[in-house]
């Protein structure tokens, strides 16, 4: 079944340490995207990439890096620099490059700092 | 910058009575309009959205919408509250200025439904 594949579930991560984040979607999808979910403030856009080898810093890029070496894949690197990084982090991708049809989600990964 | 409020974080309702989740967007021009579903520790899926046409927009699982540019409004509908219905629901909106490529979220309604 075609979809988009988040890993892990549930990450932890110490202070001071980079963490990745995999995302990876078998739709053909050419536009991938990380939006950060904290409770009671929906979700916020943290890059976005419309084609291979090409992103774009989103609301609140701060923190974070990103790549898109390969269209299925776009990984989300929380580096040491995020000072608040625990969260619910969701993968999306569209068809096209831009957001006028559906957006397909993952199942997420929740980030906790220990 | 554009913007999106949803009115009431937590809406509670009986089993068979009408849903009513508010949205308003701040926009000089109509952006595109969605509402998502998330169930606890799951992504998001689409219910209905609104680019063109007609105002009244259908959705899965019985869900309705109607857009109203001279309101800014876009609120969701359902006749009749399903215990299943019970989730976090998502206005959002692409605004024409990004050109379209973004999505800017409310911060949620989460609804109850109680027997």
């Amino acid at each position: 079944d075609g979809g988009i594949t988040q890993s892990p579930k549930y990450l932890f991560r110490k202070e001071g340490q980079n963490v990745t984040l995999s995302c990876e979607q078998n739709l053909n999808h050419d536009a991938m995207y990380w939006y950060r979910q904290d409770p009671g403030q929906g979700l916020r856009l943290i890059y976005y990439s419309q084609i291979v080898n090409d992103f774009q810093k989103g609301d609140i890029a701060e923190g974070y890096s990103v790549s898109r070496e390969k269209k299925e894949s776009f990984p989300l690197t929380v580096t040491s620099a995020q000072k608040n990084p625990t969260a619910f982090y969701l993968c999306a991708s569209t068809p096209g490059p831009t957001m006028n049809t559906e957006a397909f989600f993952g199942q997420g990964t929740r980030l906790t700092v220990v | 910058a554009q913007s999106v409020t949803q009115l009431g974080s937590h809406v509670s309702v009986s089993e068979g009575a009408l849903v009513l989740l508010r949205c308003n967007y701040s926009s000089s021009v109509p952006p595109y309009l969605f509402w998502y579903v998330q169930y606890p520790n799951q992504g998001l899926q689409l219910l209905l959205k609104y680019t063109t046409g007609a105002t009244l927009v259908k959705g899965i699982n019985g869900f309705e919408a109607e857009f109203k540019k001279s309101e800014t409004s876009f609120h969701l509908t359902k006749p009749s509250a399903h215990m299943s219905d019970a989730a976090e629901y998502f206005c959002a909106v692409s605004p024409f200025s990004g050109g379209y490529n973004k999505l800017i979220f409310g911060a949620g309604t989460r609804l109850a439904v109680h027997p």
